[in-house]
């Protein structure tokens, strides 16, 4: 059963375009809120993560906006590049779970030169 | 290279047969995990160790599976007669152990066709 629910499925935007991702979380506490990006043949690797009591995250060119009343969060990239091109997962940590990652379903991003 | 290691990368069997994937994590990780990823969906837990202990096992690792940690160092996961539906990406991460949420570290996976 997916608790996490990602979308768009995929996207495509010019270079120097700020691509949004978005996630949205069921009836279930969780304690952190990492997104993690894939290259083909590659598994995934962490990119920046969240925890439900600060509303933004900014690391480089990759922002996080987290609403909790919403129970949404999402993924902004600024100035993207064509090497910016992967599938992007959203994921959570439900409380109590100890350890498991929940993922969402993948957006694939196309960054044109 | 000290990141995770994984092996074999491909594997093709027939269906009915076992296959055993191993992966090696980054050393002194205490936490070992296993993900299953088909194509088009992020990846799905499967269980975890914490050193040697296999601590938590999701329901969609049927008794045709097992995972082992032998000295909480290296793993393998088996599958005993190999069904289609078992045609997917496995992959292997490992973690400190010392916080709740912390990084993952994904290996490149072994990716198993079941004929």
């Amino acid at each position: 059963q997916q608790q996490v629910k990602q979308s768009p499925q995929s996207l495509i935007v010019q270079k120097g375009g700020i691509p949004i991702i978005n996630c949205a979380y069921e009836n279930t506490a969780f304690d952190y809120f990492p997104w993690y990006q894939q290259f083909p043949g590659k598994g995934p690797a962490l990119l920046i993560a969240i925890r439900p009591d600060v509303s933004e995250k900014k690391e480089g060119r990759f922002t996080i906006s987290f609403n909790k009343s919403a129970k949404q969060f999402s993924l902004h990239i600024m100035d993207s590049q064509p090497g910016d091109s992967a599938t992007y997962f959203c994921a959570s940590v439900p409380s109590g779970s100890a350890r498991q990652l929940t993922f969402g379903s993948g957006t694939q991003l196309t960054v044109l030169p | 290279d000290t990141g995770v290691s994984q092996d074999p990368r491909h594997k093709i069997t027939k269906r009915g047969q076992n296959v055993t994937f191993r992966c090696d994590p980054i050393s002194e990780h205490n936490r070992l995990y296993w993900y299953r990823q088909t194509l088009g969906q992020g990846p799905e837990f499967l269980t975890y160790f914490q050193n040697e202990a296999q601590l938590e096992k999701s329901r969609l690792l049927s008794d045709r599976f097992s995972a082992e940690r032998p000295k909480g160092s290296f793993s393998t996961l088996e599958i005993q007669r190999t069904e289609q539906g078992d045609s997917a990406m496995y992959l292997c991460a490992s973690s400190p152990g010392t916080t709740i949420g912390e990084k993952l570290f994904f290996g490149s996976g072994t990716q198993l066709s079941v004929l």
